[in-house]
C-alpha cells in the first residue's frame, strides 16, 4: 500500500515534442506528491509538487495532472528539450513525513 | 543543493571492511535521511533522524547503522561491508514538506 509505480522506464522524445510520464499509488492518505529531476553524477533535486486539492498545476513547461479517484498523477514536460535529458522520479507523503519514490524514468530528447 | 555536504563522493572498499558515510548541513534543518539508489529500485530509504540522536528505521535498513550528536551532522554506518551495498548513497534533508538532498556518495565494495 506504500508503493508508488512510475512508468515508462525510459523515454525517448524528439525535441519539441511532448514527455508523458505517469505514476500510480495505492495509499489514500498520501497528501503530497513531487517530482524529482535528475542529472547524471547529481542529486535529485525538486521540480514541481501538487497537492489533492487541485487536480493540475503548471510551471513553464512542466505541468503535473491529478486524478484523485483514480490514484494517479503524471508528469507533462511541453516542448521537450535536449536540456531536459535526464532522470524523473515521482514521490509520495503524507503529512510531511518519509517521502515513498517511484522507480524512476529515464528521459531522452533527440535532437 | 541547500547547503548539503556528503563525505566521501566516491569511495572503494573490500567486502567486510566498515564504512561510514558523513552527511554535513549548514541550515539546522531537525529532519535528515540517508538513501540509496540502484537501478530499477528508485531511491529507498535506510534511516532517517528526527533531531539529535533520534534516529529510526526506513525500508532498506539491514546492515546499516546511523548516528547524529550533532543537528549538522548524520553519519551512515556499514559495520561489515557486503557486495549487495554497493550504490550511490545520498542524503537528504527535510524543509516546509519538500526534501532537498546532497550531491551523493558513490560506494563500490569489491
Amino acid at each position: 500500500q506504500q508503493q508508488v509505480k512510475q512508468s515508462p522506464q525510459s523515454l525517448i522524445v524528439q525535441k519539441g515534442g511532448i514527455s508523458i510520464i505517469n505514476c500510480a499509488y495505492e495509499n489514500t492518505a498520501f497528501d503530497y506528491f513531487p517530482w524529482y529531476q535528475q542529472f547524471p553524477g547529481k542529486g535529485p533535486a525538486l521540480l514541481i509538487a501538487i497537492r489533492p486539492d487541485v487536480s493540475e498545476k503548471k510551471e513553464g513547461r512542466f505541468t503535473i495532472s491529478f486524478n484523485k479517484s483514480a490514484k494517479q498523477f503524471s508528469l507533462h514536460i511541453m516542448d521537450s528539450q535536449p536540456g531536459d535529458s535526464a532522470t524523473y522520479f515521482c514521490a509520495a507523503s503524507v503529512q510531511g513525513g518519509k517521502l515513498i519514490f517511484g522507480q524512476g524514468t529515464e528521459l531522452s530528447v533527440k535532437p | 543543493d541547500a547547503g548539503i555536504t556528503q563525505s566521501p563522493r566516491h569511495k572503494v572498499t573490500e567486502t567486510g571492511t566498515p564504512v561510514t558515510l558523513r552527511c554535513h548541513q549548514t541550515e539546522n534543518h531537525r529532519y535528515m535521511y540517508w538513501y540509496r539508489q540502484d537501478p530499477g529500485h528508485g531511491l529507498r530509504l535506510i534511516h532517517y533522524s528526527y533531531g539529535v540522536k533520534d534516529t529510526d528505521k526506513g525500508e532498506v535498513s539491514d546492515g546499516y547503522s546511523v548516528s547524529r550528536s550533532k543537528t549538522e551532522d548524520f553519519l551512515l554506518t556499514l559495520e561489515s561491508a557486503t557486495s549487495s551495498q554497493t550504490s550511490v548513497y545520498f542524503c537528504a534533508i527535510s524543509a516546509q514538506d519538500t526534501q532537498y538532498f546532497g550531491p551523493g556518495t558513490r560506494l563500490t565494495v569489491l
